[in-house]
């Protein structure tokens, strides 16, 4: 039962390359999510998505994008990566909405930049 | 908008002694509320979640947590910690729409042998 599966696990970048953080998930979950977490600052929501083909920001999508091309994938894209970033990435997914439902997470991408 | 705060930042309990955890949310409307745990250098799994069925919601490995309206809270507690105990607890609202979850800062639960 592998349910929310992140690759990969560990990534160290130099200022100004890029890479794709990838989120696979078996569940037939409609919702799709991504967050970073920062120590004190709990986990902020980078993008989201909530069906095949759609994508929306969340609270600090800058230096971010995402695609929903397939229902179980969910991809996110540093363009040109900066220190900041640096930071650990979380995907989650849900089955419907989250006003009564769980959301599942991955085990997490510990990215650094330098 | 909603918003939730996480009043310790770190806790710490010996083993065998009560846990308490403490949220404060800020809702315009009937929330769900969730407290997640994570443990070392792992993801996020859920103890438990209000839904309004019930103000008292018990969860996994002994936790439980009271929705109180009055007082905007939702505090985690248990009554005896184990050393498994130690790891982040999260408390979380959701949105109106239910489209994201929105987290606290977190608080760290030591436990002493």
């Amino acid at each position: 039962n592998a349910g929310v599966t992140q690759t990969p696990k560990f990534r160290v970048l130099k200022t100004g390359q890029s890479m794709t953080l990838l989120c696979a998930q078996d569940m037939n979950h409609e919702y799709m999510y991504w967050y970073r977490q920062d120590p004190g600052m709990g986990l902020r929501l980078i993008h989201y998505s909530v069906g095949e083909g759609t994508t929306a920001k969340g609270e600090v999508p800058d230096g971010y994008n995402v695609s929903r091309l397939k229902k179980q994938n969910f991809l996110l894209g540093l363009e040109s990566a900066a220190p900041s970033q640096t930071s650990v990435y979380f995907c989650a997914s849900s089955s419907h909405s989250l006003v009564n439902t769980e959301a599942f997470f991955g085990q997490g991408t510990r990215l650094t930049v330098v | 908008a909603q918003s939730v705060t996480q009043l310790d930042s770190h806790v710490s309990v010996s083993e065998g002694t009560p846990v308490l955890l403490r949220c404060n949310y800020s809702s315009s409307y009937s929330p769900s509320l969730f407290w997640y745990v994570q443990h070392p250098n792992k993801g996020l799994q859920l103890l438990l979640k209000y839904t309004s069925a019930a103000t008292l919601v018990k969860g996994i490995n002994g936790f439980e947590a009271e929705f109180k309206k009055s007082e905007t809270s939702f505090h985690l507690t248990k009554p005896s910690a184990h050393m498994s105990d130690a790891a982040e607890y999260f408390c979380v609202v959701s949105d109106a729409q239910g489209g994201k979850l929105i987290f606290g800062q977190g608080t760290e639960l030591s436990v002493k042998p």
